[in-house]
């Protein structure tokens, strides 16, 4: 079936990029999204790119759709503390979702 | 915008006792979803509504039940709960349009002793 994979944890220092990584086995989803959880909150949906597009850029956000690979990556350029949270990648209508992966950000 | 509502916040359960979650939407939005989240399993799709008197089940719908009400609402019983059932149970809604992201509540963190 349908399979969302991410690792688990990423711990970077305050003003590094954090890239948060995503493989996916379905090949027809037409999009793919990322969410942000803070602790004790829903999801919050953070950015989406559409399955033809390669990039996409928004504010501190850079989404890459590796569509070959089945990979789609979220950079967070500049991190802040603020940043620390759990981001999930999901894709198709249904929403299947990967585990989740922790970032902290380290002052 | 109250978006998507979720009762209660939290509650404790004994084993084998009953309870419904509720999950309201004020987007008139046609879908409607539950899901469970556990640790390091990221969020499994109980069941979901794609349409008022449509339910169909998802990844884990065992040991539970919904009901969709009306098109606002759509709840979540536990018939006689157990132990495995403790999670954060998250509603979510979504507009049919291609692409559209589901919304979501604050979640029921429920803990059955």
């Amino acid at each position: 079936g349908e399979d969302v994979e991410q690792s688990l944890f990423l711990s970077v220092r305050e003003g590094d990029s954090s890239v948060i990584n995503c493989t996916y086995t379905d090949s027809s989803s037409t999009y793919l999204y990322w969410y942000k959880q803070e602790p004790g909150a829903g999801l919050q949906l953070l950015t989406y790119i559409f399955s033809n597009m390669d990039m996409k850029q928004d504010q501190r956000l850079t989404v890459l759709l590796n569509k070959k690979d089945k990979h789609l990556s979220l950079r967070i350029a500049d991190t802040q503390t603020g940043d620390s949270a759990i981001y999930f990648c999901a894709e198709g209508g249904k929403l299947i979702f990967g585990q989740g992966t922790e970032l902290s950000v380290k002052p | 915008n109250a978006g998507v509502t979720q009762t209660p916040k939290f509650q404790v359960l004994k084993t084998g006792q009953s309870m419904t979650l509720q999950c309201a939407q004020d987007m008139n939005h046609n879908s409607m979803y539950w899901y469970r989240q556990d640790p390091g399993m990221g969020l499994r799709l109980i069941y979901y509504s794609a349409s008022e008197g449509t339910t169909d089940k998802g990844e884990v719908p065992n040991g539970y039940n919904v009901s969709r009400l009306n098109k606002r609402e759509f709840s979540l019983r536990l018939e006689s709960a157990a132990p495995s059932q403790t999670s954060v149970y998250f509603c979510a809604s979504r507009t049919d349009r291609v692409g559209q992201p589901q919304h979501f509540g604050d979640g029921t963190r429920l803990s059955i002793l």
